[in-house]
């Protein structure tokens, strides 16, 4: 109950082109539900959030879509470049008490020009 | 320095060795994290200290010792390791008691036990 299954496992997108990347959730407890990005060499850092009281949040080029119905939200990266080229973490919490955060297991995204 | 730091980056070690892998953060956060990253599998969360105190172990061996003698810095002791030790271990730091647990992380060192 405590996993959070995130697919595809790899992502090869053309540049310019939408990049979606999938994660479900089981804990109805979760409410908060962040994407980490991580570049080779170094550790997963916050790139965009939400919580379930809105379908969507944009930042830039980043859209997350949130379906609580169906317990899934997803990761759209619109005109995607090659310095979005990376690994993709969604992951999940519950706000209040100790916040454990339990991660995906991760999409490797590579943009080509 | 700034954000979480790690060091070393890179560790390669014997099986009979004895080892340590510091972290550092900046950040004035009150909870600190060991993470084991291996291909293919989800971050594994491995302890978690709360205000100096472990609250979490999950489930790690022994070989694995945490210690954390003070709010700002986390070592990871290692001994008599097993080559399928070999990952990215990853400190994170964060702020509980705010809204949302948002964990910042190291770059991470990266460990091969031969």
């Amino acid at each position: 109950q405590q996993q959070v299954k995130q697919s595809p496992q790899s992502l090869i997108v053309q540049k310019g082109g939408i990049s979606i990347i999938n994660c479900a959730y089981e804990n109805t407890a979760f409410d908060y539900f962040p994407w980490y990005q991580q570049f080779p060499g170094k550790g997963p850092a916050l790139l965009i959030a939400i919580r379930p009281d809105v379908s969507e949040k944009k930042e830039g080029r980043f859209t997350i879509s949130f379906n609580k119905s169906a317990k899934q939200f997803s990761l759209h990266i619109m005109d995607s470049q090659p310095g979005d080229s990376a690994t993709y973490f969604c992951a999940a919490s519950s706000s209040g008490g100790y916040q454990k955060v339990t991660f995906g297991t991760g999409t490797k995204l590579q943009v080509i020009p | 320095e700034t954000g979480v730091t790690q060091t070393p980056r890179h560790l390669v070690m014997g099986m009979t060795n004895k080892k340590s892998l510091k972290c550092e953060q900046h950040l004035g956060h009150n909870a600190m994290y060991w993470y084991k990253q291996s291909a293919k599998k989800p971050l594994e969360l491995m302890f978690v200290y709360n205000f100096k105190e472990q609250t979490e172990n999950n489930s790690v061996p022994s070989r694995f010792s945490p210690e954390c003698p003070n709010s700002s810095h986390l070592f990871l002791h290692l001994h008599t390791l097993q080559p399928e030790d070999s990952a990215l271990y990853l400190c994170a730091s964060s702020q509980l008691g705010a809204s949302y647990n948002e964990q910042f992380f190291g770059p991470g060192t990266r460990l091969t036990v031969l």
